[in-house]
């Protein structure tokens, strides 16, 4: 079974602040997505990255794709309360499913 | 473009019930997918539906099923309902093919009393 680890599992900070959040397999996916999701709502694709060493930048996220494909980070400049959410990865498996990584809960005070 | 729209968005059952939720994806998309999400277990892939076929198919028991309609709107069904399939249950329409990138519905969360 593939398994997409995220770390950390939670995160606090305030607002200003810069964080990193990491998507980890032993795996090797054809695509990774990132996506947030708020209370209540479904998740919201954030970006794809396909190519290994990619890095994509939207406004103040900067997501990469590791070289290997097998792993992915997400950075936050200058956090904002807006960014609180649950942050997850999900990487394309050879059969074309997505796998979700476990999650990132991050909250961000003002 | 209206985005995928689940009902119901809430729903309380007894244990043994069955219960169809349904998902109509985005216009033009021909795959939907379905996800359990729990706080113990994250977002879990439950089956895959492309052009009325399933496509792929998760790890859950035969309990929980699906089916796809030739307008692309997809049904789960759960039978012989437990405690344990209490849940956020989501559906993710992609166009298909080459684009994979799912966009999801606010999702049903059903609870099993």
């Amino acid at each position: 079974t593939q398994l997409l680890e995220q770390s950390p599992q939670f995160l606090s900070i305030q607002e200003g602040e810069n964080l990193t959040v990491y998507c980890n397999s032993s795996s090797v996916f054809s695509s990774l997505q990132w996506y947030r999701q708020e209370p209540g709502e479904g998740p919201v694709l954030l970006v794809t990255v396909v190519t290994g060493g990619e890095v994509k930048k939207l406004k103040r996220l900067t997501f990469q794709f590791g070289d290997a494909r097998k792993d992915s980070s997400l950075h936050i400049t200058a956090a904002q309360p807006g960014d609180t959410g649950l942050y997850l990865c999900a990487g394309l498996d050879n059969t074309d499913k997505l796998i979700f990584g476990t999650g990132t809960r991050l909250q961000v005070f003002p | 473009k209206a985005g995928v729209t689940q009902t119901p968005r809430y729903l309380i059952k007894t244990r043994g019930q069955q219960v169809t939720l349904s998902c109509s994806p985005i216009s033009g998309h021909r795959s939907v997918s379905w996800y359990q999400q729990t706080p113990g277990q994250g977002l879990q892939f439950l089956f895959e539906y492309f052009s009325e076929t399933q496509r792929n198919k998760g790890n859950f028991p035969g309990r929980f099923s699906g089916r796809q309609f030739s307008n692309s709107r997809s049904e789960m069904n759960v039978s012989t309902l437990e405690l344990g399939d209490s849940a956020l249950y989501l559906c993710a329409s992609s166009p298909g093919g080459t684009n994979t990138e799912a966009f999801f519905g606010q999702g049903t969360r059903l609870t099993v009393v």
